[in-house]
């Protein structure tokens, strides 16, 4: 494999479920993220992490939990979440956080439905 | 204020026509990188090219090109003698040197007609 995974790709859930997206990167890079897209809104910037310690978080709701257990992997751990989470979740990576320097590279995401 | 306009919110055109996708961006920093990203209709965002803020030379990569004018705060993008693979959304993106947070334009979704 190469470049940004994701798994699942697709992702259906009640909203009394608890689910994990993962996310792979297989650049050898040390800065890994999780994006979330809804329709007609810009992306937005969910979590960063940077050699494995979270440097960012957007006041996202407690319903989302992280997990980098190393530069290689991401997790975003789901659990009672509400219809309007209802979206593509984007992973992404890049060498380093550094000043803006580096290019992040994203995986094909998951695009998630909570009924 | 950091921001990226990108007002052209569709686009179409017939196959094999060039086509231009417009990026205003606004920054106080005087280091910044500016980025356009493709996402087809499968959900990746694929990376094309990133320039920062010292280098305004135009880029060419095959079909594609960047016009960066820092005079008008503008990153334009064309695409010539389009293909239907090219239909897509596009993302201008800024990031200064003292963020990593990439700000984003609004996209622009690009439909080429065979």
């Amino acid at each position: 494999e190469t470049g940004v995974t994701q798994t699942p790709r697709h992702l259906v859930m009640g909203m009394t479920n608890k689910k994990s997206l993962k996310c792979e990167q297989h650049l050898g890079h040390n800065a890994m993220y999780w994006y979330k897209q809804s329709a007609k809104k810009p992306l937005e910037l969910m979590f960063v992490y940077s050699l494995e310690e979270r440097v960012e978080n957007n006041s996202v709701p407690s319903r989302f939990s992280p997990e980098c257990p190393n530069s290689s992997h991401l997790f975003l751990h789901l659990h009672t979440l509400q219809p309007e989470d209802s979206a593509l979740y984007l992973c992404a990576s890049s060498q380093d956080i550094r000043g803006g320097t580096y290019t992040q590279y994203f995986g094909p995401g998951t695009r998630l439905t909570v009924l | 204020a950091q921001k990226v306009t990108q007002a052209q919110t569709e686009i179409s055109v017939v196959e094999k026509e060039d086509v231009t996708l417009d990026c205003v961006y606004e920054t106080r920093d005087t280091t910044y990188y500016l980025f356009w990203y493709k996402q087809p209709p499968s959900g990746e965002l694929v990376f094309l090219i990133r320039r920062n803020s010292f280098d305004e030379q135009n880029e060419i990569s095959g079909r594609y090109s960047w016009n960066f004018q820092k005079s008008t705060s503008s990153f334009n993008f064309t695409i010539t003698a389009s293909q239907v693979v090219d239909s897509a959304v596009y993302f201008c993106a800024l990031t200064p040197a003292s963020n990593y947070q990439l700000i984003w334009g609004a996209g622009t979704k690009l439909i080429i007609k065979p």
